[in-house]
């Protein structure tokens, strides 16, 4: 069975632009949560969706966005990049048996975002 | 609020050695799970633990939960020099988060 996959694996940006981070999970996990890494902040959880819909929300800023589509791919933007968005952002999938709980979840290699 | 904390943060041994890393969190949860995170790579599931008392191994790892003392051990016996990585906890939450620790960078010396 193939991993999570993310794409694009290494970005830079420039200070305002956007971006948008793609991950595929594995083959029927329906949740897929998002994460940024820094040295600095540890693993900050961004958002989580199950079946399209975003389930909770981390304490991010609203420059941050995500949405899953009906074939469990999902995406995250970010709008005005700041320099502090530079991190590693990880994707995550996990069949949750009922819907109830995570599960265990499986981590994508991440993207790394330079924003200079 | 559900916080988790992890220690130590550093730890550096010789091979051989056993230790143990531990993880404190706040309030009630009966999710734990424990990842492993080599430099510059992704992080790889190594345990969940769902019940209090319950008791997970692989290889030279051990893990354990004490829901009633709200921690949980990862336990290393006769470390490799292989298992150098940062070891995370993370708890999981009610509304579908995990709540991670801050990780133990684990250095294993020959």
């Amino acid at each position: 069975k193939a991993g999570v996959t993310q794409t694009p694996r290494y970005l830079i940006k420039t200070r305002g632009q956007q971006v948008t981070l793609s991950c595929s999970p594995i083959s029927g996990h329906r949740s897929v949560s998002w994460y940024q890494q820094t040295p600095g902040q540890g693993l900050q959880f961004l958002f989580e969706y199950f079946s399209e819909t975003q389930r909770n929300k981390g304490n991010f800023p609203g420059r941050f966005s995500g949405r899953q589509f009906s074939n469990s791919r999902s995406e995250m933007n970010v709008s005005t990049l700041e320099l502090g968005d530079s991190a590693l952002y990880l994707c995550a999938s996990s069949w949750p048996h009922d819907g109830s709980t995570l599960e265990t979840q499986y981590f994508g290699p991440g993207t790394r975002l330079l924003v200079l | 609020e559900l916080k988790v904390e992890q220690n130590p943060l550093f730890l550096s041994m010789q091979e051989g050695k056993n230790y143990t890393i531990y993880c404190n969190y706040s309030t009630t949860s009966d999710r734990l799970y424990w990842y492993r995170q080599d430099p510059g790579k992704s992080l790889e599931s190594l345990f969940v633990l769902l019940s209090n008392g319950a008791v997970k191994q692989e290889g030279r790892l051990m893990a354990s939960l004490d829901t009633k003392a709200r921690l949980s051990t990862l336990h290393i016996t006769a470390a490799v020099h292989d298992l150098s990585a940062t070891y995370f906890c993370a708890v999981e939450n009610l509304v579908y988060q995990l709540i991670w620790g801050a990780g133990t960078k684990l250095i294993i010396k020959p």
